[in-house]
Protein backbone atom coordinates (compact mmCIF):
# COMPACT_ATOMS: atom_id res chain seq x y z
CA UNK A 1 0.00 0.00 0.00
CA UNK A 2 1.21 3.08 -0.96
CA UNK A 3 1.28 5.64 1.65
CA UNK A 4 -0.11 8.65 -0.40
CA UNK A 5 -3.15 7.35 -2.62
CA UNK A 6 -4.54 10.11 -5.61
CA UNK A 7 -6.56 9.18 -8.12
CA UNK A 8 -4.77 9.77 -11.38
CA UNK A 9 -7.67 10.48 -13.20
CA UNK A 10 -7.90 12.01 -16.16
CA UNK A 11 -10.89 14.10 -14.95
CA UNK A 12 -12.49 16.87 -17.28
CA UNK A 13 -15.15 19.29 -16.25
CA UNK A 14 -16.87 21.77 -17.96
CA UNK A 15 -15.69 25.27 -17.48
CA UNK A 16 -16.88 27.05 -14.32
CA UNK A 17 -17.86 24.29 -12.69
CA UNK A 18 -16.29 22.76 -8.58
CA UNK A 19 -13.66 20.81 -8.98
CA UNK A 20 -13.01 18.49 -6.45
CA UNK A 21 -9.60 16.58 -5.86
CA UNK A 22 -8.56 14.08 -2.96
CA UNK A 23 -6.16 12.20 -1.29
CA UNK A 24 -5.93 9.75 1.40
CA UNK A 25 -2.70 8.10 3.43
CA UNK A 26 -1.80 6.06 6.12
CA UNK A 27 1.11 7.29 7.94
CA UNK A 28 -1.02 9.20 11.00
CA UNK A 29 2.29 11.09 12.01
CA UNK A 30 2.06 13.97 8.64
CA UNK A 31 0.87 16.81 9.98
CA UNK A 32 1.92 19.22 7.18
CA UNK A 33 -0.26 19.16 3.81
CA UNK A 34 -0.07 20.87 0.91
CA UNK A 35 -1.47 20.93 -3.12
CA UNK A 36 0.63 21.38 -5.60
CA UNK A 37 0.05 22.12 -9.08
CA UNK A 38 2.33 21.05 -12.20
CA UNK A 39 2.11 22.13 -15.63
CA UNK A 40 2.93 19.81 -18.34
CA UNK A 41 6.84 19.57 -18.10
CA UNK A 42 7.39 21.95 -15.68
CA UNK A 43 8.34 22.07 -11.92
CA UNK A 44 5.48 21.69 -9.35
CA UNK A 45 3.80 25.43 -7.91
CA UNK A 46 2.50 25.33 -4.15
CA UNK A 47 -1.07 26.19 -4.44
CA UNK A 48 -2.05 25.52 -0.52
CA UNK A 49 -0.25 24.80 2.49
CA UNK A 50 -1.83 23.74 5.65
CA UNK A 51 -1.11 22.30 8.97
CA UNK A 52 -3.48 19.72 10.66
CA UNK A 53 -7.07 19.24 10.58
CA UNK A 54 -9.35 22.22 9.31
CA UNK A 55 -10.11 24.55 5.97
CA UNK A 56 -8.19 27.18 4.31
CA UNK A 57 -9.13 29.58 1.42
CA UNK A 58 -7.39 31.17 -1.39
CA UNK A 59 -9.07 32.74 -3.71
CA UNK A 60 -10.62 29.40 -5.57
CA UNK A 61 -9.04 27.47 -3.53
CA UNK A 62 -10.29 25.70 -0.80
CA UNK A 63 -7.81 22.87 1.03
CA UNK A 64 -9.17 20.20 3.64
CA UNK A 65 -7.74 18.48 6.06
CA UNK A 66 -9.57 15.48 8.05
CA UNK A 67 -6.41 13.95 9.90
CA UNK A 68 -9.03 11.73 11.87
CA UNK A 69 -10.24 10.17 8.17
CA UNK A 70 -6.99 10.57 6.59
CA UNK A 71 -8.05 12.23 3.38
CA UNK A 72 -7.45 15.55 2.12
CA UNK A 73 -8.92 17.62 -0.37
CA UNK A 74 -8.73 20.63 -2.63
CA UNK A 75 -11.67 22.17 -4.04
CA UNK A 76 -11.39 24.64 -7.10
CA UNK A 77 -14.26 26.94 -7.59
CA UNK A 78 -15.35 28.70 -11.21
CA UNK A 79 -13.14 26.22 -12.91
CA UNK A 80 -10.88 27.98 -15.89
CA UNK A 81 -8.86 26.36 -18.51
CA UNK A 82 -5.90 28.04 -17.61
CA UNK A 83 -6.58 25.61 -14.48
CA UNK A 84 -6.14 22.83 -16.59
CA UNK A 85 -2.89 20.70 -15.05
CA UNK A 86 -1.93 17.94 -12.95
CA UNK A 87 -2.89 18.70 -9.62
CA UNK A 88 -0.20 16.51 -6.68
CA UNK A 89 -0.96 16.48 -3.25
CA UNK A 90 2.16 16.33 -0.25
CA UNK A 91 2.53 15.61 3.01
CA UNK A 92 5.11 15.84 5.55
CA UNK A 93 5.95 15.02 8.91
CA UNK A 94 6.54 17.40 11.92
CA UNK A 95 10.40 19.00 12.16
CA UNK A 96 11.17 17.02 8.51
CA UNK A 97 11.36 18.95 5.24
CA UNK A 98 10.95 15.65 3.31
CA UNK A 99 7.81 15.56 0.93
CA UNK A 100 5.55 12.32 0.09
CA UNK A 101 3.56 12.66 -3.00
CA UNK A 102 0.54 11.43 -4.51
CA UNK A 103 0.45 10.44 -8.11
CA UNK A 104 -1.17 13.18 -9.23
CA UNK A 105 -4.81 13.78 -11.08
CA UNK A 106 -4.35 15.27 -14.15
CA UNK A 107 -7.33 17.50 -14.88
CA UNK A 108 -8.90 19.67 -18.34
CA UNK A 109 -11.36 22.16 -17.81
CA UNK A 110 -13.10 22.15 -20.83
CA UNK A 111 -14.10 25.76 -22.37
CA UNK B 1 8.18 33.68 -3.89
CA UNK B 2 11.41 32.43 -4.72
CA UNK B 3 13.19 30.89 -7.86
CA UNK B 4 15.04 28.22 -8.62
CA UNK B 5 16.36 26.89 -11.70
CA UNK B 6 18.04 24.33 -13.58
CA UNK B 7 19.77 23.62 -16.54
CA UNK B 8 19.78 21.73 -18.93
CA UNK B 9 16.05 21.97 -19.14
CA UNK B 10 16.48 18.90 -21.92
CA UNK B 11 19.14 16.42 -22.66
CA UNK B 12 20.04 13.62 -24.91
CA UNK B 13 22.89 11.70 -24.03
CA UNK B 14 24.21 8.13 -25.15
CA UNK B 15 23.76 5.17 -22.78
CA UNK B 16 27.09 4.69 -21.05
CA UNK B 17 27.76 8.40 -20.79
CA UNK B 18 27.63 10.73 -18.07
CA UNK B 19 25.35 13.66 -17.65
CA UNK B 20 25.35 16.86 -14.94
CA UNK B 21 21.75 18.53 -14.09
CA UNK B 22 22.06 22.06 -11.99
CA UNK B 23 20.06 23.24 -10.03
CA UNK B 24 20.42 26.74 -8.38
CA UNK B 25 18.33 29.03 -6.15
CA UNK B 26 18.44 32.43 -7.90
CA UNK B 27 17.66 34.74 -5.21
CA UNK B 28 18.13 32.83 -1.86
CA UNK B 29 20.78 30.78 -0.04
CA UNK B 30 19.75 27.34 -0.05
CA UNK B 31 21.37 24.89 2.78
CA UNK B 32 19.17 22.17 2.01
CA UNK B 33 18.15 21.03 -1.78
CA UNK B 34 16.41 17.82 -2.79
CA UNK B 35 16.52 16.03 -6.02
CA UNK B 36 13.36 14.22 -7.13
CA UNK B 37 12.65 11.62 -10.59
CA UNK B 38 9.16 11.52 -11.88
CA UNK B 39 8.54 9.11 -14.79
CA UNK B 40 5.49 9.74 -16.73
CA UNK B 41 2.43 10.04 -15.27
CA UNK B 42 4.23 9.27 -11.79
CA UNK B 43 4.73 10.97 -8.94
CA UNK B 44 8.07 12.74 -7.82
CA UNK B 45 10.05 9.87 -5.98
CA UNK B 46 12.67 11.94 -4.01
CA UNK B 47 16.10 10.34 -4.60
CA UNK B 48 18.56 12.39 -2.39
CA UNK B 49 18.85 15.09 -0.24
CA UNK B 50 21.68 17.30 -0.49
CA UNK B 51 23.43 19.38 1.61
CA UNK B 52 25.85 22.30 1.28
CA UNK B 53 29.35 21.30 2.36
CA UNK B 54 28.09 17.53 3.40
CA UNK B 55 27.16 14.45 2.15
CA UNK B 56 24.34 13.85 0.48
CA UNK B 57 21.68 11.11 1.72
CA UNK B 58 20.15 8.79 -0.47
CA UNK B 59 16.91 7.43 -0.56
CA UNK B 60 16.43 3.35 -0.25
CA UNK B 61 17.11 1.98 -3.34
CA UNK B 62 18.72 4.95 -4.84
CA UNK B 63 22.32 4.02 -5.53
CA UNK B 64 24.82 7.24 -4.88
CA UNK B 65 27.48 6.03 -6.71
CA UNK B 66 25.18 6.15 -9.62
CA UNK B 67 23.64 9.80 -8.69
CA UNK B 68 26.63 11.45 -7.58
CA UNK B 69 25.27 14.66 -5.74
CA UNK B 70 27.71 17.31 -5.08
CA UNK B 71 26.52 21.11 -2.89
CA UNK B 72 29.23 23.05 -3.56
CA UNK B 73 27.38 26.24 -2.48
CA UNK B 74 24.52 27.95 -0.75
CA UNK B 75 23.37 28.14 -4.48
CA UNK B 76 24.43 25.18 -6.96
CA UNK B 77 23.54 21.75 -6.32
CA UNK B 78 24.52 18.90 -8.92
CA UNK B 79 23.56 16.05 -10.25
CA UNK B 80 25.49 13.65 -12.06
CA UNK B 81 24.01 10.81 -13.48
CA UNK B 82 27.36 8.98 -14.32
CA UNK B 83 27.07 5.27 -17.11
CA UNK B 84 23.35 6.31 -17.78
CA UNK B 85 21.02 3.82 -19.07
CA UNK B 86 17.89 3.99 -20.84
CA UNK B 87 16.17 3.46 -17.88
CA UNK B 88 17.23 6.47 -16.70
CA UNK B 89 15.75 8.42 -18.70
CA UNK B 90 13.28 10.79 -16.98
CA UNK B 91 12.21 13.93 -15.58
CA UNK B 92 14.18 15.44 -12.92
CA UNK B 93 13.08 17.81 -10.42
CA UNK B 94 15.12 19.76 -7.82
CA UNK B 95 14.27 21.35 -4.85
CA UNK B 96 15.43 24.42 -2.69
CA UNK B 97 14.65 25.17 1.25
CA UNK B 98 13.94 28.92 1.95
CA UNK B 99 13.83 29.80 5.35
CA UNK B 100 12.92 32.99 6.39
CA UNK B 101 11.32 33.98 9.39
CA UNK B 102 11.42 30.90 11.26
CA UNK B 103 8.87 29.29 8.02
CA UNK B 104 10.43 26.89 5.81
CA UNK B 105 9.70 27.23 2.18
CA UNK B 106 10.02 24.50 -0.60
CA UNK B 107 10.71 25.65 -4.13
CA UNK B 108 10.84 23.93 -7.23
CA UNK B 109 12.53 23.93 -9.99
CA UNK B 110 11.18 24.00 -13.50
CA UNK B 111 12.90 20.06 -14.23
CA UNK B 112 15.43 18.16 -16.37
CA UNK B 113 13.92 15.96 -19.05
CA UNK B 114 16.86 13.01 -19.72
CA UNK B 115 16.99 10.94 -22.12
CA UNK B 116 19.49 8.28 -22.75
CA UNK B 117 19.57 6.37 -26.18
Amino acid sequence: QKEVEQDPGPLSVPEGAIVSLNCTYSNSAFQYFMWYRQYSRKGPELLMYTYSSGNKEDGRFTAQVDKSSKYISLFIRDSQPSDSATYLCAMKLLGNEKLTFGTGTRLTIIP
Amino acid sequence: GAVVSQHPSWVICKSGTSVKIECRSLDFQATTMFWYRQFPKQSLMLMATSNEGSKATYEQGVEKDKFLINHASLTLSTLTVTSAHPEDSSFYICSALKTSGGAVEQYFGPGTRLTVT
